[in-house]
């Protein structure tokens, strides 16, 4: 139990175009995901917490008109790129909670999606 | 301060040896701890929580927690190589899902 999907595992793109990302949690309902991006060699940097049926909460320095979020369902949370530059390129990764009150709540990530811009 | 706190190591360990990962935290009102194993190119998988004082084992792996010291840690009990690993601790804070993860520790384990 406990499993959450990615769409794409990879993509490329060119430089300007958006691109979109599907986060779905396969077994369980979600209503929080959570959005990271992570560099080579680097820590998980959290982008936004996305609440079912509601705006996303960003964090410090991520622009909200860059990275669309929308969490639209309980098993389905979808972070566009919009206007992707080479910078953009990097290994984002979401995850969900397995909600079970505020002793049990479990983070379980996806496979991440593997960015890269040209 | 950050709100966790890891040793980003790296940590080396021979085959079948005990392998010892620390993390504290700074927030006393934390609620639930987690470890997490991230291979190289792929995203952090669960290892095991721990909401409780004391020692969680789960196979191999033992976790501890103090939560006066605020200290969490977790012991990997004959070590493999395929246990090299960046090593995530994290932290939840109820106070709206607020979860903090330290930077990782690099593990690995020689053959």
């Amino acid at each position: 139990g406990a499993v959450v999907s990615q769409h794409p595992s990879w993509v490329i793109c060119k430089s300007g175009t958006s691109v979109k990302i599907e986060c779905r949690s396969l077994d369980f309902q979600a209503t929080t995901m959570f959005w990271y991006r992570q560099f080579p060699k680097q820590s998980l940097m959290l982008m936004a917490t996305s609440n079912e049926g509601s705006k996303a909460t960003y964090e410090q320095g991520v622009e909200k008109d860059k990275f669309l979020i929308n969490h639209a369902s309980l098993t389905l949370s979808t972070l566009t790129v919009t206007s992707a530059h080479p910078e953009d390129s990097s290994f984002y990764i979401c995850s969900a909670i397995l909600g079970g009150g505020p002793i049990t709540d479990t983070q379980y990530f996806g496979p991440g999606t593997r960015l890269t811009v040209l | 301060q950050k709100e966790v706190e890891q040793n980003s190591g790296p940590l080396s360990v021979p085959e079948g040896a005990i392998a010892s990962l620390n993390c504290t935290y700074s927030d006393r009102v934390s609620q639930s701890f987690f470890w997490y194993r991230q291979y190289s190119g792929k995203s952090p998988e669960l290892i095991m929580s721990i909401y409780s004082n004391g020692d969680k084992e789960d196979g191999r792996f033992t976790a501890q927690l103090n939560k006066a010291s605020q200290y969490v840690s977790l012991l990997i009990r004959d070590s493999q190589p395929s246990d090299s690993a960046t090593y995530l601790c994290a932290v939840n804070v109820y106070t709206g899902n607020q979860f903090y993860f330290g930077t990782g520790t690099s593990l690995t384990v020689i053959p």
